[in-house]
């Protein structure tokens, strides 16, 4: 089955720890994403990468940092820059990233991170 | 920056009433996402729209896109406690890609 797919359901972040988030989809989309979901906030994105071995900063990008080496991936690291990591974290993925063709840029989502602090 | 508001916030229905949700852009909308997520878990995309005054359906779920009032409404008709859960509108807009903040849907069976 085609999808996307985030590891782990769950995570925990000791204190000035580093801690990655995998996302990975087998949809063939060239465009994936990072959103960092709080309540009552909606989502807001971290970061993008519309092509393999490129990404742009979202609104909220100070803290994360990624890596798009593969198609089919795209890990976010939450480092020990990010002060209130603790939030749900959502992967997703479409055809295209050119926020132009509206049919093409529909995202689907992976099952989410819960991110918390120990 | 682009906002998308959605009303109500939250929403509290007996099974097999009807309800509306709207959605509302500050900008031009291209197109028009609504996702439904559940509790913990990811969004699941439901419809997209895209151009003014187009209707699309979904088993009891209507959506419908009202360019000049730069809106769109999500309609159920029936309720049922599967509908449960936060309903996100996602709009497409120049350059940008943008969320509502939700509405979270009740139906008490």
């Amino acid at each position: 089955d085609g999808g996307i797919t985030q590891s782990p359901k769950y995570l925990f972040r000791k204190e000035g720890q580093n801690v990655t988030l995998s996302c990975e989809q087998n949809l063939n989309h060239d465009a994936m994403y990072w959103y960092r979901q709080d309540p009552g906030q909606g989502l807001r994105l971290i970061y993008y990468s519309q092509i393999v071995n490129d990404f742009q900063k979202g609104d909220i990008a100070e803290g994360y940092s990624v890596s798009r080496e593969k198609k089919e991936s795209f890990p976010l690291t939450v480092t020990s820059a990010q002060k209130n990591p603790t939030a749900f974290y959502l992967c997703a993925s479409s055809i295209e990233g050119d926020r132009v063709n509206v049919a093409k840029n529909i995202q689907y989502f992976g099952a989410g991170t819960r991110l918390s602090v120990l | 920056s682009q906002e998308l508001e959605q009303s109500p916030q939250s929403l509290i229905v007996q099974e097999g009433k009807n309800l509306t949700i709207n959605c509302t852009s500050s900008k031009t909308l291209y197109g028009l996402y609504w996702y439904k997520q559940k509790y913990g878990e990811g969004l699941i995309f439901l419809m997209m729209l895209q151009k003014g005054g187009e209707e699309k359906s979904h088993e009891k779920i209507t959506a419908k896109l009202d360019e000049k009032k730069q809106q769109s409404s999500l309609h159920i008709t029936a309720s049922q406690p599967s509908h449960a859960g936060i309903y996100l509108c996602g709009a497409l807009s120049g350059n940008q890609f943008y969320f509502g903040t939700g509405t979270s849907l009740t139906v008490i069976p």
